[in-house]
């Protein structure tokens, strides 16, 4: 069955260093989303994106946050300057049009700013 | 805000039936209601969705009111790893964001 998948599981960083979360759709879906989990706290959206463009963000997703599609299977959310209220984890999810908005999601990553 | 309302916790015998109920007294015409699970801080996991008909998979069964204002979610024989946080969650078909709230968190006791 297919799956979303996402890289690194596990990220450590420095308070004020880039980083680059990484995630691989199911292959034929269209739709692609980024949620974040703070420890103990509600899964929140970030940011969903369709045909290269941004649908729609969140207050969250600041100028801080970018998200890009850099080919045709990589899905990638970046944080410029990392802050230590960004340690979360982060989940990628995507989906079909037409598919009544079943989104799939992937394992997540977990960043740490130290 | 969510738009639903979950209790925040119950308790399953394994072997029995897990009834999970979900509140959207506000939903409208268009929106489906979805069950999601996340178990331990992993990905959330699609488990089924509904219109206004009732729905089985071979996960779980959804039991939808006439009026939609409240939904049901059923795992006939709830096993151990079925012990995860439920999550109820209405959104129409357009491409939009999921809404989580709280949701239920299922423990599954021996």
């Amino acid at each position: 069955e297919p799956e979303v998948t996402q890289t690194p599981s596990h990220q450590v960083t420095q308070m004020g260093q880039e980083v680059i979360l990484r995630c691989v759709p199911i292959s034929n879906h269209l739709y692609f989303y980024w949620y974040r989990q703070i420890l103990g706290q509600k899964v929140e959206f970030l940011v969903s994106f369709y045909n290269n463009e941004i649908s729609e963000k969140s207050e969250i997703f600041d100028d801080q946050f970018s998200v890009e599609r850099p080919d045709g299977s990589n899905f990638t959310l970046k944080i410029r300057s990392t802050k230590l209220e960004d340690s979360a984890m982060y989940f990628c999810a995507s989906t079909h049009p037409g598919s009544q908005e079943t989104q799939y999601f992937g394992p997540g990553t977990r960043l740490l700013v130290l | 805000d969510a738009k639903t309302t979950q209790p925040t916790s119950m308790d399953c015998a394994e072997g029995r039936a897990a009834n999970l109920p979900c509140n959207h007294s506000t939903i409208s015409g268009n929106e489906y209601v979805y069950w999601y699970r996340q178990i331990h801080s992993q990905g959330p996991q699609y488990i089924i969705h509904g219109l206004k008909n009732n729905e089985t998979n071979e996960m779980a069964s959804l039991i939808i009111t006439e009026d939609r204002k409240s939904s049901t979610l059923i795992l006939p024989h709830a096993t151990l790893r079925d012990t995860a946080v439920y999550y109820c969650i209405v959104i129409d078909n357009q491409g939009g964001k999921l809404i989580f709230g709280q949701g239920t968190e299922l423990s599954v006791k021996p």
